[in-house]
C-alpha cells in the first residue's frame, strides 16, 4: 500500500532560522506531489505542488520544495521562517485518478 | 465565491444517533471528497465522487454513507454514530484531472464529538 512519511512530528524554530521538513513516499509509479498548510483554526491551503518538469518548485510565502525521484522525497524548505509560519504542514502524494495520500503532518512552532 | 463550505461547524452526538454533514462548493467542481483528520494520522479519505450522481469508497468508508444528488453538494451521513467516529471532517473539491485542475480545495472542517 502507498504511504507518505513525515518523520518530523514537531519542529520548533526561532524566527529567521531555516526550515526543512522531510517527506518520503512509497510508490514506484508516476506521482503528483503537494504540500498543504493548516494555520491554527483554519482549513488546509495549498502551499505548492509538483506535477512534472523542474523538480524545484516554488510556492507561496517563500516556500519551495524539491522532488528527488531517486530518493522518493519531496522536502519542503524555507530560508528564513517567520512567526506567522506557525502551522501544521502536510505532504500529500497523488498516485492515481483519485488517490491522494496524506502524511501525518508536521507541526511547526516559530518562536519570535 | 464562497469556495467550499461545510455545515455544521461543530456537533456533539450520542452513540447510536445519526446525522448528515453537508458540503457545498460554488466552483463548478466535478470531484468532491470527504476526509477525516485524526491526531497522528493525517487525513484519510472516506468517500469521494467524480461527478453528480456518483460515489465511491475511499480508504476508511465503514460506518459512513454519501450522496451527490446535486453537483455542488456532497453529503456525508453517519447512520449510527460510534465514539470511534469522533474526528474532524474535511470536505474538498477539485475541478478536473489535469494540471491546475488537480488541486484540491478544502472546506473549514466539521468537528464531531461522539459520546
Amino acid at each position: 500500500a502507498q504511504s507518505v512519511s513525515q518523520h518530523n512530528h514537531h519542529v520548533i524554530l526561532s524566527e529567521a532560522a531555516s526550515l526543512e521538513l522531510g517527506c518520503n513516499y512509497s510508490y514506484g509509479g508516476t506521482v503528483n506531489l503537494f504540500w498543504y498548510v493548516q494555520y491554527p483554526g483554519q482549513h488546509l491551503q495549498l502551499l505548492l505542488k509538483y506535477f512534472s518538469g523542474d523538480p524545484l518548485v516554488k510556492g507561496i510565502k517563500g516556500f519551495e520544495a524539491e522532488f528527488i525521484k531517486s530518493k522518493f522525497s519531496f522536502n519542503l524548505r524555507k530560508p528564513s521562517v517567520q512567526w506567522s509560519d506557525t502551522a501544521e504542514y502536510f505532504c500529500a502524494v497523488k498516485t492515481g485518478a483519485n488517490n491522494l495520500f496524506f502524511g501525518t503532518g508536521t507541526r511547526l512552532t516559530v518562536i519570535p | 465565491n464562497a469556495g467550499v463550505t461545510q455545515t455544521p461547524k461543530f456537533r456533539v452526538l450520542k452513540t447510536g444517533q445519526s446525522m448528515t454533514l453537508l458540503c457545498a462548493q460554488d466552483m463548478n467542481h466535478e470531484y468532491m471528497y470527504w476526509y477525516r483528520q485524526d491526531p497522528g494520522m493525517g487525513l484519510r479519505l472516506i468517500h469521494y465522487s467524480v461527478g453528480e450522481g456518483t460515489t465511491a469508497k475511499g480508504e476508511v468508508p465503514d460506518g459512513y454513507n454519501v450522496s451527490r444528488l446535486k453537483k455542488q453538494n456532497f453529503l456525508l451521513g453517519l447512520e449510527s454514530a460510534a465514539p470511534s467516529q469522533t474526528s474532524v471532517y474535511f470536505c474538498a473539491s477539485r475541478l478536473g484531472t489535469s494540471g491546475y485542475q488537480e488541486t484540491q480545495y478544502f472546506g473549514p472542517g466539521t468537528r464531531l464529538l461522539v459520546l
